[in-house]
């Protein structure tokens, strides 16, 4: 299994820009999962879904657009990028929610000039 | 509501023991646990259920007290590996705490 897989890796975009970072699992977990890690500060749930054809925003969901079409996959759409949008962005998935472990994917660096 | 982790950072020598606690404001159903080192993903360590009992990864514990709702992480003869930033999370889409960073030096 490869697990939680994210791409790309690092993506520098222009201010008003547009992207989508990728998210995918072949662990057959129902639950997926957005946030964003600004350095030394903690993880910000921006959306989540709990199965395909269901999602809801976290924390912070301002800015971004989530589509879950598919058990395996969790797109995550930045629309007219900002700076404040500079930040790690990692994508997780759990079997269930509450007691169930979340495995995280590798991130995406993401620099908005 | 983002739990309340403390202390913000901790330095150790090898082998010395550290506390690393986490409160909620609000009532907790179960606490996750994860080290994240500098560059990577957070990693799981365990999570801990109500009513349930105290779990332990390796040398690492952590306990859970309903009443209070608060779990405390206990690290027992660090080692070099034990370098990281330690998270708590609660569930209701798993609100993280700010980290606490641990530093374990030779």
């Amino acid at each position: 299994n490869a697990g939680v897989t994210q791409t790309p890796k690092f993506r520098i975009l222009k201010i008003g820009q547009s992207m989508t970072l990728q998210c995918a699992q072949d662990m057959n977990h129902n639950y997926m999962y957005w946030y964003r890690q600004d350095p030394g500060m903690g993880l910000k749930l921006i959306y989540y879904s709990v199965g395909a054809g269901i999602t809801d925003k976290g924390e912070v969901p301002n800015g971004y657009n989530v589509s879950r079409s598919t058990t395996e996959d969790f797109p995550l759409r930045l629309e007219l990028a900002a700076p404040s949008q500079t930040s790690v962005y990692f994508c997780a998935s759990s079997y269930g929610s509450r007691a169930d472990t979340q495995y995280f994917g590798p991130g995406t660096r993401l620099t908005v000039l | 509501q983002q739990p309340v982790q403390s202390p913000q950072a901790v330095i150790l020598r090898e082998g010395e023991d550290a506390v690393i606690n986490c409160s909620s404001s609000k009532a907790l159903y179960s606490v996750h646990w994860y080290r994240q080192k500098h560059g990577e993903a957070p990693v799981f360590l365990m999570i801990l259920l109500k009513g349930g009992e105290q779990m332990r990864h390796e040398k690492i514990s952590a306990s859970f007290n309903e009443k209070k709702q608060q779990s405390s992480l206990y690290l027992t003869a660090s080692q070099l590996s034990y370098s990281g930033t330690y998270f708590c999370g609660t569930e209701n889409k798993l609100v993280f705490g700010a980290g606490t960073i641990l530093r374990v030096k030779s």
